[in-house]
């Protein structure tokens, strides 16, 4: 089956732009997870959904970030008005999230860069 | 102190040999811990998860938790130049957050 999906793979940006990140999960999991990671760290947590609730969105580093689900499938992390210290890899991960199971399972990235 | 600590490394291990990583968390009411694999601008792959104390293996891998000592541990036999990559620790704390470590990088040499 198909895993996690993302798109773009690359966006390049001019400050202040508004920009659109795309995440297509696992089909059946329901738990979607957004991350950013910076060059040599791990993965930063930003927002968690499960279905179409997002229950955690205490990483969001500020008001410009938003995440929606709202069929509990497709994501999607706006980030408006870019800033340079935007720039990084936004990863995408799913989870079946139920019996215990709690592995993620994380699509191939956008990587961003503000100019 | 980090919720999850890894060496950065480099760790550099001849081909052939066993490679050691090892990861160490504070909360002690962690219940789930993975090892991804990451390869130079690729994304986290899931290579091993654990869940109760003891070795849990997977081929060339080896999970060991501790739960007492409150660390993970991964060792890779036979290292291979393919498994030179960033190993990334992740656990799943008691308020059910994911938290990660910063990575060790393990580099393979023939």
């Amino acid at each position: 089956g198909a895993g996690v999906s993302q798109s773009p793979r690359y966006k390049v940006a001019k400050r202040g732009q508004d920009v659109a990140l795309r995440c297509d999960p696992i089909s059946g999991h329901v738990s979607l997870f957004w991350y950013q990671q910076a060059l040599g760290q791990g993965p930063e947590f930003l927002t968690y959904f499960q279905n179409e609730a997002q229950l955690d969105k205490s990483g969001l580093p500020s008001d410009r970030f938003f995440a929606e689900r709202p069929e509990g499938s497709v994501s999607t992390l706006k980030i408006q008005r870019t800033q340079q210290e935007d720039s990084a890899v936004y990863l995408c991960a799913s989870s079946m999230a139920t019996g215990g199971v709690y592995e993620q399972y994380f699509g191939p990235g956008t990587r961003l860069t503000v100019t | 102190q980090k919720e999850v600590e890894q060496n950065s490394g480099p760790l550099s291990v001849p081909e052939g040999a066993i490679a050691s990583l090892n990861c160490t968390y504070s909360d002690r009411g962690s219940q789930s811990f993975f090892w991804y694999r990451q390869y130079s601008g690729k994304s986290p792959e899931l290579i091993m998860s654990i869940y109760s104390n003891g070795d849990k293996e997977d081929g060339r891998f080896t999970a060991q938790l501790n739960k007492a000592s409150q660390y993970v541990s991964l060792l890779i036999r036979d290292s291979q130049p393919s498994d030179s990559a960033t190993y990334l620790c992740a656990v799943l704390n008691s308020n059910y957050q994911l938290i990660w470590g910063a990575g060790t990088k393990l580099i393979i040499k023939p």
